[in-house]
């Protein structure tokens, strides 16, 4: 069946180094990949996206790879934050049968940034 | 620019009660779909409104059932309430049913069945 599954989920990084999650899927038909970030008390939050036809995508101080041969997703924040403290998940959303429409989610990893 | 609103934020229920939730979507947004988010877990899909039919459906039993109007907000309702439906439930529109367009989330309604 489908699913989006993370390799660690804890990750706990000093403020100002560069963060790195990493996230698997098994759905080879998935072709839209989202980053959410959660924090506490809160609803996800976008942080950035990515279509299958794409490798790589950068937004600010984020960039996203995508490889398909081996089915990974993994998200880098540069010069990490306190503020960048949260939950992270990634999504995925195959656009064909029963699946339109429908983001399935990893289980999440915990970024915790040390000042 | 209104983002995605939800309510009640917190909700207390009984087992064997129903419970309807609330859900505007973001501005210019036509599409709703509904998460079950457990604690310590990644928000699962219930279902999906767009034209105001439910377009797509997850593993969920026909208790959880659900509505869209003309100006796009939703509703879900859960009937015959179980102690393991209590859970964050998320609201997230997106636009053209979220082809290639990101779904945005509120901060969702807590839910706890006594």
């Amino acid at each position: 069946g489908e699913s989006v599954g993370l390799h660690l989920p804890t990750l706990s990084v000093q403020e100002g180094d560069n963060s790195i999650i990493n996230c698997a899927y098994s759905n080879s038909a998935s072709d839209y990949f989202i980053w959410y970030k959660q924090e506490s008390g809160k609803g996800p939050q976008f942080i950035i996206d990515i279509r299958s036809n794409m490798d790589k995508r950068q937004g600010q101080r984020v960039t996203v790879l995508l490889n398909k041969t081996v089915k990974h997703l993994s998200l880098q924040i540069a010069a990490t934050q306190p503020g960048d403290s949260a939950v992270y998940f990634c999504a995925e959303n195959a656009h064909g049968g029963t699946s339109y429409g429908k983001l399935t989610f990893g289980q999440g990893t915990i970024l915790t940034v040390h000042p | 620019d209104a983002g995605v609103t939800q309510s009640p934020t917190h909700l207390i229920k009984t087992r064997g009660q129903q419970v309807t939730l609330r859900c505007s979507p973001k501005s210019g947004h036509d599409t709703v779909s509904w998460y079950q988010q457990a604690l310590g877990q990644g928000p699962q899909f219930i279902f999906q409104y767009y034209e105001e039919e439910e377009r797509q459906r997850g593993n969920f039993p026909d208790r959880f059932s659900g509505h869209q109007y003309p100006n796009y907000s939703s509703e879900l309702n859960v009937n015959a309430l179980l102690l393991g439906d209590s859970a964050l439930y998320l609201c997230a529109s997106s636009l053209g049913q979220g082809v290639n367009q990101p779904q945005h989330f509120g901060d969702g309604t807590r839910l706890s069945i006594l």
